[in-house]
């Protein structure tokens, strides 16, 4: 599976969009981007995924960027229960099929 | 709908000492995954059943082994606690069938939190 790089930590206002990088640019060409995050003492949820088009679901939008080497989560309108660490994972098969390869993720914290 | 569940919920043992840790599936899924999550880290992938099969397996010594039952829960096994085994264990669940594909996300339950004294 593709590397992925996201910042250590990140500060949003509650009520404004939230949008997290992840740089992934030894992705291969079948492998899709998904997005899992993790409230403290609890276990990781599954937010998004894509494969070469922006994605939009009820918790967020998936943003690729044409060559497919990054991607931006947004959150576009964050409160105070999107306080969390973001994954940022690249897998073929992820989504069900494969172990997934956690980084350290991204801590969002949403201020009020 | 339950959701995973996994118990216990918390665990002390000592070193060397073996430990059983369960996982209930959500309800109409075929696969469970079992991951590792120490302090300030994310998880890391130890291995997936399906079909009461190790299907893939992580970077994980064979003192970790698990196994799948007719009805999709599954237990996780470790031998020879260390005391860098004390983690959160983490079960996920999904509906994967016999030729698996991206589009089902894994479900993940609260965890067990294993403390190895």
């Amino acid at each position: 599976d593709a590397k992925t790089t996201q910042p250590t930590s990140m500060d949003c206002a509650e009520g404004r969009a939230a949008n997290l990088p992840c740089n992934h640019s030894t992705i291969s060409g079948n492998e899709y981007v998904y997005w899992y995050r993790q409230i403290h003492s609890q276990g990781p949820q599954y937010i998004i995924h894509g494969l070469k088009n922006n994605e939009t679901n009820e918790m967020a939008s998936l943003i690729i960027t044409e060559d497919r080497k990054s991607s931006t989560l947004i959150l576009p309108h964050a409160t105070l229960r999107d306080t969390a660490v973001y994954y940022c994972i690249v897998s073929y098969s992820g989504g069900g099929a494969d172990g997934l390869t956690f980084g350290k993720g991204t801590h969002l914290i949403i201020q009020p | 709908d339950a959701g995973v569940t996994q118990s216990p919920t918390h665990l002390i043992k000592t070193r060397g000492q073996q430990v059983t840790l369960r996982c209930s599936p959500k309800s109409g899924h075929d696969t469970v995954s079992w991951y590792q999550q120490a302090l300030g880290q994310g998880p890391q992938f130890i291995f997936q059943y399906y079909e009461e099969e190790e299907r893939q397996r992580g970077n994980f010594p064979d003192r970790f082994s698990g196994h799948q039952f007719p009805n999709y829960s599954s237990e996780l096994n470790v031998n020879a606690l260390l005391l860098g085994d004390s983690a959160l264990y983490l079960c996920a669940s999904s509906l994967v069938g016999r030729f698996g594909g991206p589009y089902n996300e894994q479900f993940f339950g609260p965890g067990t939190r294993l403390t190895v004294l």
